[in-house]
């Protein structure tokens, strides 16, 4: 029943591997989002993604590249892992018809580099 | 996005009323005041969000002043479930959420 889904919640790896981040969402939504929430617990906007257009915050590094299958689902890929990476992923979703935007939030994939 | 500016942290009693307060002067006729919260070790949850009227939902009230450069989210009864980060959020249909700092919420029993 969970409306936004993402796996795994916990990841530790090592620098320079390369990872995945999965999130899937049942609500119908048509635009899915990444976000990053850094030890300083600020919420960082990384990606806006709907069939018609992915947008990119600009400070995001290019290691890192979202991948949609299908409505459903974003995958957060991560290449060359790097000690900043470490900090907590939350995928969200809304329906871009939405004037008011509401976004609905996953349970957040803590990711450990060491 | 316009800013918004929210107090670091505020504290409540339980059982009691809480107002936690957003100023957002720059706001735009299109822009929704959204508000969210985060609880520890959890993502964030959309709270309630409103246009030009003041609105009630199940877990808050959302008072917007009228000239729109300021609102005010209001928990009628604090649980101590309700301690978490605020945020008080402004978007248009499509764009990207913008967080700030937020208020952390203190609950004392």
């Amino acid at each position: 029943d969970t409306a936004v889904s993402q796996t795994p919640k916990y990841l530790v790896t090592q620098m320079g591997n390369d990872k995945s981040i999965k999130c899937e969402q049942n609500l119908g939504h048509d635009t899915m989002y990444w976000y990053k929430q850094d030890s300083k617990k600020f919420l960082k906007i990384m990606f806006s993604y709907n069939n018609k257009e992915l947008i990119i915050n600009e400070t995001v590094p290019n290691r890192f590249s979202p991948k949609s299958p299908d409505k459903a689902h974003l995958n957060l890929h991560i290449n060359s892992l790097e000690l900043g990476d470490s900090a907590v992923y939350f995928c969200a979703s809304s329906h871009s018809e939405l004037l008011s935007g509401t976004q609905y939030f996953g349970p957040g994939t803590r990711l450990l580099v060491l | 996005d316009a800013k918004t500016t929210q107090p670091n942290s505020m504290e409540s009693n339980e059982e009691e009323p809480v107002h936690l307060p957003c100023n957002h002067s720059t706001i735009s006729g299109t822009d929704y005041i959204h508000w969210y919260r985060q609880l520890p070790s959890q993502g964030p949850e959309y709270v309630i969000h409103g246009l030009t009227s003041n609105v009630n939902n199940r877990m808050a009230s959302l008072a917007i002043a009228e000239d729109r450069k300021s609102s005010t989210l209001i928990l009628h009864r604090a649980t101590l479930r309700d301690a978490a980060v605020y945020y008080c959020i402004l978007i248009h249909a499509g764009n990207m959420l913008t967080f700030g700092g937020g208020t952390r919420l203190m609950v004392k029993p």
